[in-house]
């Protein structure tokens, strides 16, 4: 089945320890990026990657990082994790061509205290 | 800029009537427009997609009409069902990029 799949779904954790969200995807997507949904703010994209060692910042990096060592994965980490980065993550998925659709994972719930 | 307005954020109806959201952008460069719903606590999914060359796409229920003109477009729901209840996302592309850009969102309740 293709799919995106996200780690951990739910996620409690305390300001200042590092942590990872894995992201996998099995369609052999070239394009990959990351999301936070906030109330009324909608999807903010946070990084993103076109390829395999290709990444980039999105609107709203700050505090993130991101790597591409193999095409199916593209993990989150949050080095220092802050309660502003509390927040409903998605990772997407698409085919490296425009005018695609994205394929999101089932994402992540994540509560920094 | 690159913002896509999405209007409204929340919308009730009674089942069976009609819902429309609107979304606008200014970046005339935006050549795809999808629409993502997303139920209560699940992931967002792609329910329709218009490319700019195209006008108007229908599928089933729910139809999509762009005006590059006036750079808006918009999600028609005809004879909505309580299922419809969800968010509604619009989002914009350029062929120069593969960033989706996102509104903020409408949250449908269809009342049974």
């Amino acid at each position: 089945e293709a799919q995106v799949t996200q780690n951990p779904r739910y996620l409690i954790t305390v300001t200042g320890k590092k942590l990872t969200v894995t992201c996998s995807q099995n369609m052999n997507h070239e394009y990959m990026s990351w999301y936070r949904q906030d109330p009324g703010l909608g999807l903010r994209q946070i990084y993103y990657s076109m390829n395999v060692e290709v990444t980039d910042k999105g609107d709203v990096p700050e505090g993130y990082k991101v790597s591409r060592k193999e095409k199916r994965n593209f993990p989150l980490i949050l080095e220092s994790p802050s309660p502003n980065q509390t927040s409903l993550y998605f990772c997407a998925s698409s085919i490296g061509t425009a005018n695609t659709e994205a394929f999101f994972g089932q994402g992540t719930r994540l509560t920094v205290v | 800029g690159e913002n896509v307005e999405q209007h409204p954020s929340t919308l009730s109806v009674q089942e069976g009537d009609s819902a429309v959201i609107k979304c606008t952008y200014s970046d005339s460069a935006s050549n795809y427009f999808p629409w993502y719903k997303q139920e209560l606590g699940k992931r967002p999914q792609l329910i329709i997609d218009i490319r700019s060359n195209v006008g108007e796409k229908k599928d089933q229920r729910i139809a999509v009409t762009l005006n590059k003109t006036a750079k808006h477009f918009s999600l028609h729901i005809t004879e909505t069902q309580p299922e419809d209840s969800a968010v509604y996302f619009c989002a914009r592309r350029k062929d120069s990029s593969y960033k989706l850009i996102f509104g903020s969102g409408t949250r449908l309740l269809v009342r049974p």
